[in-house]
């Protein structure tokens, strides 16, 4: 099983809609939980940080934590061309470790 | 956030050349790595570099292969020595910000080996 596990798509959502993107991480005593967004081109930008069970609001994005499910999402409501992107989720702290380790990535593409 | 400047942004080298990236950081952090991107990849890490003591490698990265210093809180060099085509990648820099453990990148270095 890899650490960190996304679903790589493409993940084709049209505009207006939400779009929900998964991961699941192996190591149940992680702690620390990341969305970054990256652009073709460019290094990834964070978005979105949580570290306790629930959600977690900042403006249109949503991150969800279940840590006894070891599963993190990313929430996107009103989706916009812009956020047309590949969407990575990061754990710090998998298996004790002070280190962040990346899923694959889900390649977001809005369709206007 | 730490503003992380990077550099070169890209570069064409010849193979079994060496290659040094800087990263230099605009304020003291204890964490600092770096990272290869292949093209349509995700991030892997290589290494986490370490001020004042030698670099702590991932698994599938050597010393020899990627140099690493640390001389001091704010900056850090990554070397791609002896390159080959397969070392085409981008590599980014990345730092810890304090408690919350959020990390940055810096813009990256786009390498081709031809």
């Amino acid at each position: 099983q890899k650490e960190v596990e996304q679903n790589s798509g493409p993940l084709s959502v049209p505009e207006g809609a939400i779009a929900s993107l998964n991961c699941t991480y192996s190591d149940r005593g992680s702690q620390s939980f990341f969305w970054y967004r990256q652009y073709s081109g460019k290094s990834p930008e964070l978005i979105m940080s949580i570290y306790s069970n629930g959600d977690k609001e900042d403006g249109r994005f949503t991150a969800q934590l279940n840590k006894a499910s070891q599963y993190v999402s990313l929430l996107i409501r009103d989706s916009q061309p812009s956020d047309s992107a590949t969407y990575l989720c990061a754990v710090y702290n998998l298996e004790g470790a002070q280190k962040l380790v990346f899923g694959q990535g889900t390649r977001l593409t809005i369709n206007p | 956030s730490a503003v992380i400047s990077q550099k070169p942004s890209r570069d064409i080298c010849q193979r079994g050349t060496s290659l040094t990236i800087q990263c230099q950081v605009d304020s003291q952090v204890t964490m600092m790595f770096w990272y290869r991107q292949q093209p349509g990849q995700s991030l892997t890490l290589i290494a986490t570099a370490n001020q004042g003591s030698e670099a702590t490698y991932e698994s599938g990265f050597v010393i020899d292969k990627f140099p690493i210093s640390r001389p001091n809180l704010t900056f850090s060099t990554l070397t791609v020595s002896n390159m080959s085509p397969e070392d085409s990648s981008i590599y980014l820099c990345s730092v810890l910000s304090g408690l919350n453990t959020e990390a940055f990148f810096g813009q990256g270095t786009r390498l081709t080996v031809v």
